[in-house]
């Protein structure tokens, strides 16, 4: 069974700091990856995807990711935090050719320090 | 404009008293999902539809039906909701049933469910 865990369900950084948001996977095949964020009081929107072409990942919103398979990693990052970054990150796996489940990380609750 | 539209944003409601929550989206997507979202849970997959006339269970399907009887809705239903059914649902669809060629799922703005 796909899982990933994320680490830390609440992150805090200065505006202007990096901003590094960790992932890690469990799954019997190569798997798709996803980070999804969230507004308040909005729904899911997808960030990027890793879907077994390069590693690095290069999402909306200046962030990306990098799958490295000898880590089981997949962790969002973004050089220079923005006020508008604050919401809730969630990653999740997919198996290929499964039924199309994304199975979601408990989430982490990013947080802008002005 | 595309999108996933659920209703109702909010409901309160009470033990045992039988409630549909309303899902449609204008994409022309096969498939569709719900989802509820739990505060230390993430999002738990309750049950998901590839096309019209089939669905199948989630993670989490106990006390919750669904049904696909034409492509752009998927009314999630509790026939007999308890307070433990209390909690934030997402329905969201995707383009096609195949992971492989999956863009990626498109969400509604949620439905908060406050059971009594």
């Amino acid at each position: 069974a796909q899982s990933v865990t994320q680490l830390g369900s609440h992150v805090s950084v200065s505006e202007g700091a990096l901003v590094l948001l960790r992932c890690n996977y469990s799954s019997s095949v190569p798997p798709y990856l996803f980070w999804y964020v969230q507004y308040p009081n909005q729904g899911l929107q997808l960030l990027l995807k890793y879907t077994s072409a390069a590693t690095l990942v290069k999402g909306i919103n200046g962030f990306e990711a990098e799958f490295k398979k000898s880590e089981t990693s997949f962790h969002l990052t973004k050089p220079s935090a923005h006020m508008s970054d604050a919401a809730e990150y969630f990653c999740a796996v997919s198996d290929p050719g499964g039924n199309e489940k994304l199975t979601f990380g408990t989430g982490t609750r990013l947080t802008i320090i002005p | 404009e595309a999108q996933v539209t659920q209703n109702p944003r909010y409901l309160i409601t009470v033990t045992g008293k039988k409630l549909t929550v309303t899902c449609s989206q204008n994409m022309n997507h096969e498939y569709m999902s719900w989802y509820r979202q739990d505060p230390g849970l993430g999002l738990r997959q309750i049950y998901y539809s590839m096309n019209v006339e089939v669905t199948d269970k989630g993670d989490v399907p106990e006390g919750y039906k669904v049904s696909r009887k034409e492509k752009r809705n998927f009314p999630l239903i509790l026939e007999s909701p308890s307070p433990n059914q209390t909690s934030l649902y997402f329905c969201a669809s995707s383009p096609a049933p195949n992971t492989a060629t999956n863009e990626k799922l498109f969400f509604g703005s949620g439905t908060q469910l406050s059971v009594l």
